[in-house]
């Protein structure tokens, strides 16, 4: 079983709608929980990070924590082709050591 | 604030030659880590560095690949023989410091291609 586990992809959306990602995690005592996006040829760009039970929101952005289920999600409001990119989820436990996903490849379609 | 810069951006080179990459991370970021990507995958740790401690490099593949961090700031990762395996983006890191609400922010990576 990998520690961080994404679908893949692609997740195709219209222009104007909600793109929901998921991710998932095997180490119960993680503790910080980072998305990354990453456009095709650059490096992994943060855009957010959650700690605590429950949702955080910062502009079309909204993190979602669920420790009991080991899950974790994103939300992107109002997609737009720029929001075109592979999201990696990144899932800190103690000894500080960051685990990637593999990452979900998301098309949003004008 | 100056990103974390890394050189070169691209190196192609034959299997069984050596190559070395560098890093300078975000000023008064403690703590510094080398990923390798390949394509299609997430980034994977190589080595973490704190001040110029090494904290983890369980997942080096000390055999050939090598990283310093002389006086704290500046780092060097080796790859000495390269095998065809090791084409992927090389990754450089910084946090304030190793705590586990700290946040990791990137380089632009170096691109390796290895013939």
């Amino acid at each position: 079983q990998k520690e961080v586990e994404q679908n893949s992809g692609p997740l195709s959306v219209p222009e104007g709608a909600i793109a929901s990602l998921n991710c998932t995690y095997s180490d119960r005592v993680s503790q910080s929980f980072f998305w990354y996006r990453q456009y095709s040829g650059k490096s992994p760009e943060l855009i957010m990070s959650i700690y605590s039970n429950g949702d955080k929101e910062d502009g079309r952005f909204t993190a979602q924590l669920n420790k009991a289920s080991q899950y974790v999600s994103l939300l992107i409001r109002d997609s737009q082709p720029s929001d075109s990119a592979t999201y990696l989820c990144a899932v800190k436990a103690a000894g500080n050591k960051l685990t990637f996903g593999g990452g979900t490849r998301v098309l949003v379609k004008p | 604030e100056a990103g974390v810069a890394q050189s070169p951006r691209y190196k192609i080179i034959e299997k069984r030659q050596s190559v070395a990459f560098w890093c300078n991370p975000i000023s008064g970021h403690a703590t510094l880590y080398w990923y390798q990507q390949i394509l299609g995958q997430g980034p994977k740790l190589l080595i973490q560095f704190q001040n110029n401690g090494v904290v983890d490099d369980s997942q080096l593949p000390k055999d050939r690949f090598s990283a310093e961090r002389l006086k704290g700031v500046d780092s060097t990762l080796k790859i000495q023989p390269a095998k065809l395996e090791d084409s992927a983006v090389y990754l450089c890191a910084s946090s304030l410091a190793g705590q586990v609400y700290n946040e990791q922010f990137f380089g632009p990576g170096t691109r390796l291609t290895v013939l």
